[in-house]
């Protein structure tokens, strides 16, 4: 079964432009969260969808959006880059259901200059 | 998420046990306890979970004390290749998804 893939692999952006990143979860999975991992700051949680709805979010301002489509892939989005967003920003699906394992995407490193 | 506490820092030598602990005081009845481990630049990988009893599967195994209040994560036989950051996190059991959060986790060091 192919694993959680994100494109693309790498990104440099300028500050106040926006950027999408995108994430195919594993087949049967409908649950995709996000994380943003800097040095500074560690993995921080993003957000998750299930179902094509927001299900958790974490303590990112509004510049930081997300959605999922039917077929569970999902993308998200950040508007107005500065360069603190500079980071991995990583992808990781799950069944869904209450409890069980994520599995995580290689990642999406954005370089903003 | 039940806060976790873990060493920053271990090191090993190579094929020989790799002991993590986890202390989790604040955790609740039903909430697992989840390890993932992160080698540089890739994005963390599923170890294992665990509920009440130990668990074992083939990359490692899992001792949750009675009290449930601390685990330790086994590697059997380390490699070079373990060398990574082990994160031991226990989630919220809600129907509503996950918000999980990490900590910093322990840097492992396996050495030849």
């Amino acid at each position: 079964k192919a694993g959680v893939t994100q494109t693309p692999r790498y990104l440099i952006k300028t500050r106040g432009q926006q950027v999408t990143l995108s994430c195919s979860p594993i087949s049967g999975h409908r649950s995709v969260s996000w994380y943003q991992q800097t040095p500074g700051q560690g993995l921080q949680f993003l957000f998750e969808y299930f179902s094509e709805t927001q299900r958790n979010k974490g303590n990112f301002p509004g510049r930081f959006s997300g959605r999922q489509f039917s077929n569970s892939r999902s993308e998200m989005n950040v508007s107005t880059l500065e360069l603190g967003d500079s980071a991995l920003y990583l992808c990781a699906s799950s069944l869904g259901q209450a409890v069980n394992e994520q599995y995580f995407g290689p990642g999406t490193r954005l370089t903003v200059t | 998420d039940a806060k976790t506490t873990q060493p920053p820092s271990m090191d090993c030598a190579e094929g020989r046990a790799a002991n993590l602990p986890c202390n989790h005081s604040t955790i609740s009845g039903n909430e697992y306890v989840y390890w993932y481990r992160q080698i540089h630049s890739q994005g963390p990988q599923y170890i294992i979970h665990g509920l009440k009893n130990n668990e074992t599967n083939e990359m490692a195994s899992l001792i949750i004390t009675e009290d449930r209040k601390s685990s330790t994560l086994i590697l059997p036989h380390a490699t070079l290749r373990d060398t990574a950051v082990y994160y031991c996190i226990a989630p919220p059991l809600r129907s509503g998804g996950f918000k999980t959060i990490f900590g910093a986790g322990t840097r492992l060091f396996v050495k030849a």
